[in-house]
């Protein structure tokens, strides 16, 4: 079966010091693989999405970045961190094009002080 | 824009009764919808999917209701149960596409 994992659980960095969570999948190959993450009374909002390794689309601007350097395995990266990058950050990932259920790992909490 | 929009922040239901937590969106091309159920500090588990072409989608207590010509999904519980306390985030695709959009999310509080 498929599984996800997604590491560390839980940081607490300084304004501008650099992050890097990372996300790995097994059991599956060429997943659709994803970043989420969940701010305050906002919901989950898409970051990145990867259909393969070193394909990379961003859903919206901002201060941080992904890379799919395997092919089940997927990195969020900021090279200086902001406060407003505290949240709840997810990866998931899904089978295919469209129609498809995504699965999510256990999320990364991130305070940023 | 919020394309998948979920109204009611918060529902209190009692222990038995039925629980209906309700989904609108606006984007047309949207045609495979999901539930998830989320505990705090938690990632999102699947609980229910629906495609474009049914109505209605059960899976033992839980049963998903979609009315395209309202865009309009809604989610039943019954009976509910204490453990199903969390938050619910409805979401929706088009086929072409390959990431959800989210609701912000309905926090459901079932109590005993």
């Amino acid at each position: 079966s498929q599984t996800i994992h997604q590491w560390p659980a839980t940081l607490v960095q300084p304004v501008g010091s650099p992050l890097s969570l990372e996300c790995t999948v097994e059991g599956t190959s060429n997943p659709n693989l994803y970043w989420y993450r969940q701010a305050a009374g906002r919901g989950l909002q898409l970051l990145f999405y990867s259909v393969g390794i070193g394909q990379i689309s961003s859903e919206v601007p901002q201060n941080l970045s992904a890379s799919r350097p395997q092919d089940r395995q997927f990195i969020l990266s900021s090279k200086k961190l902001l406060l407003s990058d505290s949240g709840f950050y997810l990866c998931a990932w899904s089978g295919g094009l469209g129609g498809n259920t995504i699965y999510f790992g256990e999320g990364s909490w991130l305070t940023v002080v | 824009d919020q394309q998948v929009k979920q109204n009611s922040p918060s529902l209190s239901v009692q222990e038995g009764r039925i629980s209906i937590l309700n989904c609108d969106y606006t984007n047309s091309m949207f045609d495979y919808f999901l539930w998830y159920k989320k505990y705090p500090a938690e990632g999102p588990t699947f609980l229910i999917s629906i495609s474009s072409i049914k109505d209605k989608n059960e899976d033992g207590r839980f049963t998903v209701f979609l009315n395209k010509s309202a865009k309009h999904l809604s989610l039943h519980i019954v009976p509910s149960q204490p453990g199903d306390s969390a938050v619910y985030f409805c979401a929706a695709s088009p086929n072409s596409g390959y990431a959800l959009n989210f609701g912000k999310g309905t926090s459901l509080l079932v109590t005993p």
